[in-house]
């Protein structure tokens, strides 16, 4: 079946570490994005990507780096220099040319920092 | 810049309809979208209306657009307990890369 796989469901990492979260599509995207879900706060854009070796900040991108060198694959990483990044990460991906611009959803990374 | 808002929590009785608000600010919106989140899973896309529209019908669910006021609501009728979850409202523009812009959610929570 086709969608979008994040991993892991469930991360723990130390004040310091970075970490990265894994997200693949066999959907045949062009697009894939990165959210950040805090209590309260809805969605925020971290990073989305467009097209393979491109990719572009968006609302809250300090702190993270992402890289899009497969189409497939859009891997985020939380850098220790992101302040408070325990959240629920959201991978999600979207055909380019669509004109109702529906997203597709992984089922999310939940980080906690110790 | 771009905000959309909504009431965070809502409870209602199973059998009585539901009714969630929203407001947006960007009047270049082409697309808004209702998308539903279970807990500890991701988003699923429950429907969307084009900006052109005032009322989409789909089920038992109803969208209403007022573009004057910047207001889309999600009515649901026949509330089940399954309906329990955030839903969440989300502009955005056609080529705009599919760059949504989503509110911060509200909790429907459906009681026997």
């Amino acid at each position: 079946d086709g969608g979008i796989t994040q991993s892991p469901k469930y991360l723990f990492r130390k004040e310091g570490q970075n970490v990265t979260l894994s997200c693949e599509q066999n959907l045949n995207h062009d697009a894939m994005y990165w959210y950040r879900q805090d209590p309260g706060q809805g969605l925020r854009l971290i990073y989305y990507s467009q097209i393979v070796n491109d990719f572009q900040k968006g609302d809250i991108a300090e702190g993270y780096s992402v890289s899009r060198e497969k189409k497939e694959s859009f891997p985020l990483t939380v850098t220790s220099a992101q302040k408070n990044p325990t959240a629920f990460y959201l991978c999600a991906s979207s055909m380019r040319a669509q004109n109702t611009g529906e997203l597709f959803f992984g089922e999310g990374s939940r980080l906690t920092v110790l | 810049g771009e905000d959309v808002e909504q009431s965070l929590f809502l409870s209602v009785r199973e059998g009585d309809s539901s009714v969630i608000n929203c407001t947006y600010t960007d009047s270049s919106s082409t697309y808004l979208y209702w998308y539903k989140q279970e807990p500890g899973a991701g988003l699923q896309l429950l429907t969307y209306i084009f900006s052109n529209m005032d009322m989409k019908q789909d089920q038992r669910l109803t969208v209403l657009l007022n573009k004057k006021d910047k207001h889309l609501s999600l009515r649901i009728a026949d509330t089940q307990t399954g309906d329990s979850a955030i839903y969440f409202c989300a502009e955005g523009l056609t080529g705009g890369g599919n760059k949504l812009t989503f509110g911060t959610g509200t909790q429907l929570k459906v009681e026997l």
